[in-house]
């Protein structure tokens, strides 16, 4: 099976604080993504990755940066939490058509 | 960009009847559908796609339309049942370029037993 692990299920953080969400996949899959969920807005594309140490910019990628060193790796940056990112996230990974997703973050910043 | 609508946002219905979620998309060039379903605290779960070159596909009692022409596509779930109860999301995507995938805002499905 294939499996799309998020480091943490719940965060809470503060105001300011640099935030790291970490995602591992283990298929060898090219392309990596973050959305972010918010209720009545569906899935919101952050950023994605189709290869290491590259990076594209998704629908919504303001205050977020994200990492990708090895191909099994994709982290989101939040540079510096702000309430309005208080949100569930989610990680997903896929080589051909069909998307695996992780359990999902969600981050509350207070 | 692409452009996914979703209606209804809710949806109950008593066990054993059908249930119907309608998506519109905007982009003419994408030409994959998949539908995901997302069970409470977990992360969304393909369980049925169609490409367009297909007009309807079906996996025991769940069935996927599209019509290329209007630009919807549908998921019809028969006999519904108690697990069939989740928010159900569709998304389009132009297939082999990156599976950027644009999903509709989602439909929470009630089966009341």
């Amino acid at each position: 099976d294939v499996k799309v692990t998020q480091s943490s299920r719940y965060l809470v953080k503060r105001t300011g604080e640099k935030v790291f969400l970490e995602c591992v996949q283990d298929m060898d899959h090219e392309n990596m993504f973050w959305y972010r969920q918010d209720p009545g807005l569906g899935l919101r594309l952050i950023y994605f990755s189709y290869d290491v140490k590259m990076k594209e910019k998704g629908d919504i990628p303001e205050g977020y940066s994200v990492s990708r060193e090895k191909k099994e790796r994709f982290s989101l940056i939040l540079e510096s939490a702000s309430t309005n990112q208080t949100s569930m996230y989610l990680c997903a990974s896929t080589m051909d058509t069909e998307a695996f997703f992780g359990q999902g973050t969600r981050l509350t910043v207070v | 960009g692409e452009n996914v609508e979703q209606h209804p946002s809710t949806l109950s219905v008593q066990e054993g009847d059908s249930a119907v979620i309608k998506c519109t998309y905007s982009d003419s060039a994408s030409n994959y559908f998949p539908w995901y379903k997302q069970e409470l605290g977990k992360g969304p779960q393909l369980i049925i796609d169609i490409r367009s070159n297909v007009g309807e596909k079906k996996d025991q009692r769940i069935a996927v339309t599209l019509n290329k022409t209007a630009k919807h596509f549908s998921l019809h779930i028969t006999e519904t049942q108690p697990e069939d109860s989740a928010v159900y999301f569709c998304a389009a995507s132009i297939r082999n370029y990156g599976q950027n995938f644009v999903f509709g805002p989602g439909t929470r499905l009630s089966v009341l037993p």
